[in-house]
C-alpha cells in the first residue's frame, strides 16, 4: 500500500458545527503532516507528528485541533470555524522525520468549505 | 532563509513542444530538491526528486530536471507536451536539517501548464 488515504473527500460545514478529518497510510511512514491549501496557492504547512507527537504547530488557531492516535491515523477535528477557512486539506506522510529526503506522500485531500 | 522562486506563474505550450517550467532556489547545504505535479482537485503527486548522486534526474510521465549547483537551479523538462500535462506544478526544496526550517517542505508559488491543441 504506497497511498495516503483521506476522507471525507467533500465536507460542508457550518460555523457552529464539529466535524472531523480523517488521513490514513499504512506505508510504515513515522511522520505525518497537515496542510491548508488555497485556490492557485502553495500548501501552508499547519501541523507536524513526528513518531505520533506533534513537534511542530505553525501558529494554527485553536479551532483546529489535531490528533494522532497511532502510527497509521492522522485526525484533525474542526470546531467553529470561519468561511475563510474553507479551502483543500492535505494530509501527507513521509518515511522518517529527521532525513526527510525521500519527499512526501500526499493524499488526494478533503474539499472543506464553511456556510 | 530558505526559499524556492518558481519564474512565470502561467506557462502555454502546444501539444507536442517542449515544456520548460524554472525553478530557482536558495539553501545554504546542498538541498534535496522536489517537483510536484497537481491535477484539477486533486493532492499532490511527487514527478521527481534530487538527493544526491547523478544531477540528471527522471521521474514518471517523461518529466526530467537538471540540478545546477552554480545556478541554483532545478528546472524541469519534457521533450514533448501532452494534454494529459495540463496541471499545476510545485517545485519544493526540503528545510536544512537543523535549521527552523528542518523537516518542512518549502513550496515555490506554482506553475500552471496549459498545454494547447
Amino acid at each position: 500500500d504506497t497511498e495516503v488515504t483521506q476522507t471525507p473527500k467533500h465536507l460542508v460545514m457550518g460555523m457552529t458545527n464539529k466535524k472531523s478529518l480523517k488521513c490514513e497510510q499504512h506505508m510504515g511512514h513515522r511522520a505525518m503532516y497537515w496542510y491548508k491549501q488555497k485556490a492557485k496557492k502553495p500548501p501552508e504547512l499547519m501541523f507536524v507528528y513526528s513518531y505520533e507527537k506533534l513537534s511542530i504547530n505553525e501558529s494554527v488557531p485553536s479551532r483546529f485541533s489535531p490528533e494522532c492516535p497511532n502510527s497509521s491515523l492522522l485526525n484533525l477535528h474542526l470546531h467553529a470555524l470561519q468561511p475563510e477557512d474553507s479551502a483543500l486539506y492535505l494530509c501527507a506522510s513521509s518515511q522518517d522525520p529527521g532525513t526527510a529526503n525521500y519527499g512526501y506522500t500526499f493524499g488526494s485531500g478533503t474539499r472543506l468549505t464553511v456556510v | 532563509a530558505q526559499s524556492v522562486t518558481q519564474l512565470g506563474s502561467h506557462v502555454s505550450v502546444s501539444e507536442g513542444a517542449l515544456v520548460l517550467l524554472r525553478c530557482n532556489y536558495s539553501s545554504s547545504v546542498p538541498p534535496y530538491l522536489f517537483w510536484y505535479v497537481q491535477y484539477p482537485n486533486q493532492g499532490l503527486q511527487l514527478l521527481l526528486k534530487y538527493t544526491t548522486g547523478a544531477t540528471l534526474v527522471k521521474g514518471i510521465n517523461g518529466f526530467e530536471a537538471e540540478f545546477k549547483k552554480s545556478e541554483t537551479s532545478f528546472h524541469l523538462t519534457k521533450p514533448s507536451a501532452h494534454m494529459s500535462d495540463a496541471a499545476e506544478y510545485f517545485c519544493a526544496v526540503m528545510g536544512d536539517i537543523g535549521s527552523s526550517n528542518t523537516g518542512k517542505l518549502i513550496f515555490g508559488q506554482g506553475t500552471t501548464l496549459q498545454v494547447k491543441p
